[in-house]
């Protein structure tokens, strides 16, 4: 088992261009989440998908972010435009009901 | 101005001795409980979980006590290793699907050799 794969791993980028952070979960999990981690406030929930569909999305901070799950194997987080304190740490999880999230290594992203 | 982060708790015990980390949790509806570890570089890695129709659980080394009265969440860690230093979150969250779960702040144990 390979476990949630998050890419990139690390991604710069400058104030204004679009970011795609993608996430695999694992097969046969079918919960998906989102969750953004910085110093200041700690580890956040975004957005999650519960059987490709999205339930909750109010943790999405602003119209800038937006997220997908096009099929059972796949999400993307979409930041446009980014801004500087968009840079924090992403993270992708996935469960089968609620039995413990299996997180990824994250994506840390930079804006500058 | 310059940003200010958070201030995590820190927790510092001798090698071999045993650690207590605690948690208080705020909503009286979470019903699931679960504690991560997580090292630096590296997501959360799951620990263990408890129900609230449990008050103990115990797993390999680990035992999480629930106190639903006081809305109290810890985790034992038995013989501390050197490999169980890192940041500790407790989460919480509905039982009965696979709802998102709410993490606490998080507490950094540093094992002393």
């Amino acid at each position: 088992d390979a476990g949630v794969i998050q890419s990139p791993r690390h991604e710069v980028t400058e104030m204004g261009q679009e970011v795609t952070l993608r996430c695999k979960p694992i097969s046969g999990h079918n919960s998906l989440f989102w969750y953004r981690q910085t110093m200041m406030r700690g580890l956040e929930l975004l957005i999650y998908f519960n059987n490709n569909v999205p339930i909750d999305d109010s943790g999405m901070p602003e119209d800038r972010f937006s997220a997908k799950m096009p099929n059972a194997s796949f999400s993307t987080l979409k930041i446009q435009p980014s801004e500087p304190r968009d840079s924090a740490v992403y993270f992708c999880a996935s469960s089968l009901q609620t039995h413990g999230y299996t997180f990824g290594s994250g994506t840390r992203l930079t804006v500058v | 101005g310059e940003s200010v982060g958070l201030h995590l708790p820190t927790l510092s015990v001798q090698e071999g001795d045993n650690s207590i980390i605690n948690c208080a949790y705020s909503n009286s509806a979470s019903d699931y409980f679960i504690w991560y570890k997580q090292e630096s570089g590296k997501g959360p890695q799951f620990i263990i979980d408890i129900r609230s129709n449990m008050d103990k659980r115990q797993g390999q080394r680990v035992t999480v006590l629930l106190n639903k009265t006081v809305k109290h969440l810890s985790l034992q860690i038995a013989a501390t290793q050197p490999g169980d230093s890192a940041v500790y979150f407790c989460a919480e969250g509905p039982e009965g699907g696979a709802d998102g779960l709410t993490f606490g702040k998080g507490t950094h144990l540093i094992i002393q050799p």
